[in-house]
Protein backbone atom coordinates (compact mmCIF):
# COMPACT_ATOMS: atom_id res chain seq x y z
CA UNK A 1 0.00 0.00 0.00
CA UNK A 2 1.17 3.76 -0.80
CA UNK A 3 1.99 5.74 1.86
CA UNK A 4 -0.18 8.62 0.12
CA UNK A 5 -3.29 7.87 -2.06
CA UNK A 6 -4.54 10.32 -4.51
CA UNK A 7 -6.55 9.63 -6.92
CA UNK A 8 -4.78 11.41 -10.33
CA UNK A 9 -7.90 12.06 -12.27
CA UNK A 10 -8.22 15.59 -14.04
CA UNK A 11 -10.67 17.96 -13.11
CA UNK A 12 -12.50 20.22 -14.88
CA UNK A 13 -15.04 22.98 -13.23
CA UNK A 14 -16.84 26.22 -14.36
CA UNK A 15 -15.38 29.48 -13.32
CA UNK A 16 -17.02 29.49 -9.41
CA UNK A 17 -17.84 26.31 -8.40
CA UNK A 18 -16.28 24.61 -5.74
CA UNK A 19 -13.12 22.13 -6.18
CA UNK A 20 -13.12 19.44 -3.28
CA UNK A 21 -9.75 17.25 -3.71
CA UNK A 22 -8.57 14.55 -1.24
CA UNK A 23 -5.59 12.07 -0.74
CA UNK A 24 -5.86 9.22 2.30
CA UNK A 25 -2.65 7.77 3.97
CA UNK A 26 -1.65 4.96 5.17
CA UNK A 27 1.06 6.03 8.09
CA UNK A 28 -0.60 7.21 11.64
CA UNK A 29 3.04 8.93 12.36
CA UNK A 30 2.76 11.53 9.71
CA UNK A 31 2.81 15.09 11.39
CA UNK A 32 2.30 17.81 8.72
CA UNK A 33 -0.20 17.84 6.21
CA UNK A 34 0.42 19.93 2.80
CA UNK A 35 -0.77 20.59 -0.10
CA UNK A 36 1.27 22.05 -3.32
CA UNK A 37 0.35 23.55 -6.69
CA UNK A 38 1.78 23.05 -9.56
CA UNK A 39 1.65 25.19 -12.66
CA UNK A 40 2.37 24.04 -16.21
CA UNK A 41 6.01 23.84 -16.47
CA UNK A 42 6.98 24.73 -13.40
CA UNK A 43 7.55 23.35 -10.40
CA UNK A 44 5.26 22.57 -7.40
CA UNK A 45 4.72 25.39 -4.97
CA UNK A 46 3.40 24.97 -1.38
CA UNK A 47 -0.28 26.06 -0.81
CA UNK A 48 -0.52 25.61 2.45
CA UNK A 49 0.07 23.05 5.35
CA UNK A 50 -1.68 21.88 8.49
CA UNK A 51 -0.49 19.73 11.47
CA UNK A 52 -4.22 18.74 13.35
CA UNK A 53 -7.40 17.41 12.64
CA UNK A 54 -9.57 20.19 11.58
CA UNK A 55 -10.19 22.97 8.99
CA UNK A 56 -7.38 25.74 8.36
CA UNK A 57 -8.53 28.93 5.78
CA UNK A 58 -6.34 30.97 3.67
CA UNK A 59 -8.81 33.01 1.76
CA UNK A 60 -10.79 30.59 -0.82
CA UNK A 61 -8.40 27.96 0.56
CA UNK A 62 -9.50 25.64 3.00
CA UNK A 63 -7.76 22.43 3.94
CA UNK A 64 -9.09 19.79 6.10
CA UNK A 65 -7.44 16.83 8.07
CA UNK A 66 -9.34 13.38 9.70
CA UNK A 67 -6.89 11.76 10.78
CA UNK A 68 -9.15 9.13 12.52
CA UNK A 69 -10.08 8.53 9.06
CA UNK A 70 -6.60 9.24 7.62
CA UNK A 71 -8.08 11.87 4.87
CA UNK A 72 -7.10 14.95 3.92
CA UNK A 73 -8.85 17.79 1.88
CA UNK A 74 -8.50 20.66 -0.32
CA UNK A 75 -11.38 22.89 -1.45
CA UNK A 76 -11.08 25.75 -3.43
CA UNK A 77 -14.12 28.41 -3.25
CA UNK A 78 -15.44 30.26 -5.77
CA UNK A 79 -12.70 28.84 -8.44
CA UNK A 80 -10.73 30.91 -10.46
CA UNK A 81 -9.28 29.96 -14.33
CA UNK A 82 -6.22 31.13 -12.22
CA UNK A 83 -6.53 28.24 -10.16
CA UNK A 84 -5.93 25.71 -13.20
CA UNK A 85 -2.99 23.88 -11.76
CA UNK A 86 -2.28 20.23 -10.53
CA UNK A 87 -2.39 20.08 -6.74
CA UNK A 88 -0.53 17.66 -4.82
CA UNK A 89 -1.15 16.60 -1.32
CA UNK A 90 2.03 15.87 0.80
CA UNK A 91 2.93 14.72 3.95
CA UNK A 92 5.66 14.85 6.15
CA UNK A 93 6.87 12.25 8.87
CA UNK A 94 9.55 14.31 10.15
CA UNK A 95 12.47 12.48 8.88
CA UNK A 96 13.26 15.41 5.81
CA UNK A 97 11.21 13.45 3.25
CA UNK A 98 7.88 14.23 2.02
CA UNK A 99 5.40 11.69 0.68
CA UNK A 100 4.21 12.65 -2.32
CA UNK A 101 -0.03 12.12 -3.88
CA UNK A 102 0.19 11.32 -7.70
CA UNK A 103 -1.75 14.93 -8.25
CA UNK A 104 -4.98 16.05 -9.84
CA UNK A 105 -5.25 18.63 -12.34
CA UNK A 106 -8.00 21.15 -12.30
CA UNK A 107 -9.21 23.04 -15.13
CA UNK A 108 -11.00 25.81 -14.36
CA UNK A 109 -13.33 26.92 -17.35
CA UNK A 110 -14.22 30.68 -17.70
CA UNK B 1 12.88 34.51 -1.46
CA UNK B 2 13.96 30.87 -2.31
CA UNK B 3 15.19 30.52 -5.11
CA UNK B 4 16.24 27.22 -6.65
CA UNK B 5 17.47 26.91 -10.44
CA UNK B 6 18.32 24.34 -12.47
CA UNK B 7 21.04 24.23 -15.33
CA UNK B 8 18.63 23.29 -18.06
CA UNK B 9 14.86 23.73 -18.88
CA UNK B 10 14.95 21.37 -21.62
CA UNK B 11 17.80 18.95 -22.75
CA UNK B 12 17.81 16.33 -25.39
CA UNK B 13 20.65 13.03 -25.10
CA UNK B 14 21.54 10.33 -26.79
CA UNK B 15 20.83 6.50 -25.22
CA UNK B 16 24.23 5.80 -24.21
CA UNK B 17 25.12 9.43 -23.28
CA UNK B 18 26.43 10.45 -19.64
CA UNK B 19 24.18 13.41 -18.55
CA UNK B 20 24.39 15.71 -15.82
CA UNK B 21 21.69 17.94 -14.38
CA UNK B 22 22.57 20.75 -12.05
CA UNK B 23 20.84 21.92 -9.36
CA UNK B 24 21.31 25.40 -7.21
CA UNK B 25 19.77 26.77 -3.81
CA UNK B 26 20.35 30.14 -2.53
CA UNK B 27 18.97 30.08 1.19
CA UNK B 28 21.59 27.93 2.79
CA UNK B 29 19.74 24.70 2.85
CA UNK B 30 20.87 21.64 4.68
CA UNK B 31 18.52 19.43 2.36
CA UNK B 32 18.36 19.15 -1.34
CA UNK B 33 16.45 16.74 -2.96
CA UNK B 34 16.07 15.22 -6.89
CA UNK B 35 13.03 14.16 -7.99
CA UNK B 36 11.17 12.79 -11.39
CA UNK B 37 7.77 13.44 -12.20
CA UNK B 38 5.58 10.71 -15.04
CA UNK B 39 2.05 11.15 -15.89
CA UNK B 40 0.35 9.08 -13.75
CA UNK B 41 2.88 8.38 -11.21
CA UNK B 42 3.54 11.28 -10.11
CA UNK B 43 6.97 12.73 -7.94
CA UNK B 44 9.36 10.19 -7.25
CA UNK B 45 12.28 10.81 -5.20
CA UNK B 46 15.58 9.49 -6.85
CA UNK B 47 18.47 10.63 -4.30
CA UNK B 48 18.82 13.37 -1.53
CA UNK B 49 21.37 14.72 0.66
CA UNK B 50 21.18 16.19 3.95
CA UNK B 51 24.91 17.76 3.77
CA UNK B 52 27.60 18.40 1.53
CA UNK B 53 29.41 15.25 0.42
CA UNK B 54 26.18 13.10 2.25
CA UNK B 55 23.25 11.45 0.15
CA UNK B 56 20.74 8.95 0.78
CA UNK B 57 18.73 6.99 -1.85
CA UNK B 58 15.22 7.77 -2.70
CA UNK B 59 12.72 5.23 -3.86
CA UNK B 60 14.10 4.71 -7.07
CA UNK B 61 18.07 5.31 -7.47
CA UNK B 62 18.87 2.97 -10.10
CA UNK B 63 20.53 4.21 -13.37
CA UNK B 64 21.41 7.64 -11.19
CA UNK B 65 24.20 8.54 -9.12
CA UNK B 66 24.44 12.54 -7.28
CA UNK B 67 27.46 14.84 -6.07
CA UNK B 68 26.84 17.40 -3.57
CA UNK B 69 30.24 19.16 -3.25
CA UNK B 70 29.21 22.31 -1.86
CA UNK B 71 26.21 22.83 0.05
CA UNK B 72 24.50 25.05 -2.82
CA UNK B 73 24.93 22.64 -5.15
CA UNK B 74 23.74 18.97 -5.88
CA UNK B 75 23.93 17.17 -9.60
CA UNK B 76 22.09 14.14 -10.19
CA UNK B 77 24.19 12.41 -13.33
CA UNK B 78 22.89 9.58 -15.39
CA UNK B 79 25.96 7.46 -15.95
CA UNK B 80 24.45 5.99 -19.29
CA UNK B 81 21.32 7.50 -20.26
CA UNK B 82 18.06 4.86 -21.91
CA UNK B 83 15.00 5.94 -22.98
CA UNK B 84 13.39 5.03 -20.06
CA UNK B 85 14.81 8.09 -17.93
CA UNK B 86 13.21 10.31 -20.47
CA UNK B 87 10.96 12.15 -17.85
CA UNK B 88 10.91 15.54 -16.35
CA UNK B 89 13.38 16.22 -13.36
CA UNK B 90 12.75 18.59 -10.57
CA UNK B 91 15.67 19.90 -7.64
CA UNK B 92 14.34 20.81 -4.16
CA UNK B 93 16.04 22.07 -0.88
CA UNK B 94 15.10 22.48 2.39
CA UNK B 95 15.81 23.65 5.83
CA UNK B 96 14.55 20.02 7.31
CA UNK B 97 12.58 19.57 10.25
CA UNK B 98 9.39 18.29 11.13
CA UNK B 99 7.34 20.61 8.79
CA UNK B 100 9.66 19.58 5.84
CA UNK B 101 9.09 22.40 3.05
CA UNK B 102 10.75 22.09 0.16
CA UNK B 103 11.32 24.19 -2.68
CA UNK B 104 11.30 23.55 -5.88
CA UNK B 105 13.14 24.45 -8.98
CA UNK B 106 11.53 25.08 -12.74
CA UNK B 107 12.15 21.20 -13.72
CA UNK B 108 14.47 20.24 -16.63
CA UNK B 109 12.63 17.96 -19.44
CA UNK B 110 14.76 15.36 -20.48
CA UNK B 111 14.57 13.41 -23.26
CA UNK B 112 16.83 10.14 -24.64
CA UNK B 113 16.54 9.20 -27.85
Amino acid sequence: QKEVEQDPGPLSVPEGAIVSLNCTYSNSAFQYFMWYRQYSRKGPELLMYTYSSGNKEDGRFTAQVDKSSKYISLFIRDSQPSDSATYLCAISYGNNRLAFGKGNQVVVIP
Amino acid sequence: DVKVTQSSRYLVKRTGEKVFLECVQDMDHENMFWYRQDPGLGLRLIYFSYDVKMKEKGDIPEGYSVSREKKERFSLILESASTNQTSMYLCASSTGGALETQYFGPGTRLLVL
